[in-house]
């Protein structure tokens, strides 16, 4: 089940720079879509999320942009921070009937000081 | 901030044992989900949860499983004959009603099968 794709295994960034984080999806009738930050021994906690309707959505220093045209989103944190090292799940859900999530494989993000 | 709550955090089961989970979800939420992560692998759907019955679930959650909330609060994930290969971290999720609305998830329950 490939619905929803992480590419980057690991991504490592200067702290203070700009972490970019990519994911693609292949089912159409995704329309909301969400990030998930999830650090060793707890569950993944809600960061950001974006609908289909939108193409940007910002939270402080998180920014999430999609390109329903191309199936791509990306989470853009800026400026990193230390804390910000954790493994980051992009997720897609339909809206309509249970709204289950179909998660990515993950990408671990580890913010050098 | 109110939050989505499991116990136990690791349960070491023999094959063939019965094994519940619990979760409590938060206490406004209507929607309630189970997933599951196998080690190195994706987080997988399970089964959804939605006034009282099961609104969708995976060809993962077969006769073996089961789900019930047999009160206001809890909301418990049965393995009924557990395998070798129903070892994994086990994640409970809860949501509002409405579109759009984010999942919050528990810190999960490690199940190992000897």
């Amino acid at each position: 089940d490939q619905q929803v794709k992480q590419n980057s295994p690991s991504l490592s960034v200067q702290e203070g720079r700009i972490s970019i984080l990519n994911c693609d999806y292949t089912n159409s009738m995704f329309d909301y879509f969400l990030w998930y930050k999830k650090y060793p021994a707890e569950g993944p906690t809600f960061l950001i999320s974006i609908s289909s309707i939108k193409d940007k959505n910002e939270d402080g220093r998180f920014t999430v942009f999609l390109n329903k045209s191309a199936k791509h989103l990306s989470l853009h944190i800026v400026p990193s921070q230390p804390g910000d090292s954790a493994v980051y799940f992009c997720a897609a859900s339909a809206v309509s009937g249970a709204q289950k999530l179909v998660f990515g494989q993950g990408t671990r993000l580890t913010i050098n000081p | 901030e109110p939050e989505v709550t499991q116990t136990p955090s690791h349960q070491v089961t023999q094959m063939g044992q019965e094994v519940i989970l619990r979760c409590v979800p938060i206490s406004n939420h209507l929607y309630f989900y189970w997933y599951r992560q196998i080690l190195g692998q994706k987080v997988e759907f399970l089964v959804s949860f939605y006034n009282n019955e099961i609104s969708e679930k995976s060809e993962i959650f077969d006769d073996q499983f089961s789900v019930e909330r047999p009160d206001g609060s809890n909301f418990t994930l049965k393995i009924r004959s557990t395998k070798l290969e129903d070892s994994a971290m086990y994640f409970c999720a809860s949501t509002e009603e409405g579109a759009g609305q984010p999942q919050h998830f528990g810190d999960g329950t490690r199940l190992s099968i000897l």
